[in-house]
């Protein structure tokens, strides 16, 4: 069936930078938008943007534009999703997911920020 | 951006009771509107797809209607395991957005 698995946890430094994974099984990768959803504590979620692992095309939220870098690596069925300049206020769980609707979610990770 | 107003922000049901929750958007999404369930500490899950498409799997006592900017989730007789957060996105136009959630509790 269908999985995302997301790397783990981070505590990461202020200013610092993070990158986490999504290992896509159960489909075919290249055929599939790749998305990062982010949920801050107990709240709502935000789209951040999403990849056609075929091309590496491209679209984000403008608020997340200079913040997240989206890449994929076809050979092992892998999407990025890098985080710079960190600050508190990207504390929060990060998800995977596929397509449009999101039909498939990984298991998410979470990025505290602390120094 | 759209901006999905997701009412009311907390509900609290009994078993077997029929609860609604709506969404409306700031302008027509065509139906362009799924539903999400998230049980705490877990991942959220597809419902309903373009409003009122039933997702593979998900149970028949889930139901979407709606058109235009005003949508709606059906949970025909509650059950326990239906305690949990809903949330409403809409992938009409970037950027994807969605709304802030309902909070769902047995009485």
């Amino acid at each position: 069936q269908v999985k995302l698995l997301q790397s783990g946890a981070a505590l990461v430094k202020p200013g610092a930078s993070v990158k986490m994974s999504c290992k896509a099984s159960g489909y075919t990768f290249t055929d599939y938008w790749v998305s990062w959803v982010k949920q801050s504590h107990g709240k709502s979620l935000e789209w951040i943007g999403e990849i056609y692992p075929n091309s590496g095309a491209t679209n984000f939220n403008e608020k997340f534009k200079g913040k997240a870098t989206l890449t994929v690596d076809k050979s092992t069925s892998t999407a990025y999703m890098e985080l710079s300049r960190l600050t508190s206020e990207d504390s929060a769980i990060y998800y995977c997911t596929r397509r449009l609707p999101m039909d498939a979610w990984g298991q998410g990770a979470s990025v505290t920020v602390s120094s | 951006d759209i901006q999905m107003t997701q009412s009311p922000a907390s509900l609290s049901a009994s078993l077997g009771e029929t609860v609604t929750i709506e969404c409306r958007a700031s302008e027509d999404i065509y139906n362009g509107l799924a539903w999400y369930q998230q049980k705490p500490g877990k991942s959220p899950q597809l419902l309903i797809y373009n409003a009122n498409s039933l997702h593979t799997g998900v149970p028949s006592r889930f139901s979407g209607s709606g058109s235009g900017t005003q949508y709606s989730l059906k949970i025909n007789s509650l059950q326990s395991e239906d305690v949990a957060s809903y949330f409403c996105q809409q992938y009409y136009d970037y950027p994807y957005t969605f709304g802030a959630g309902t909070k769902l509790e047995l009485k």
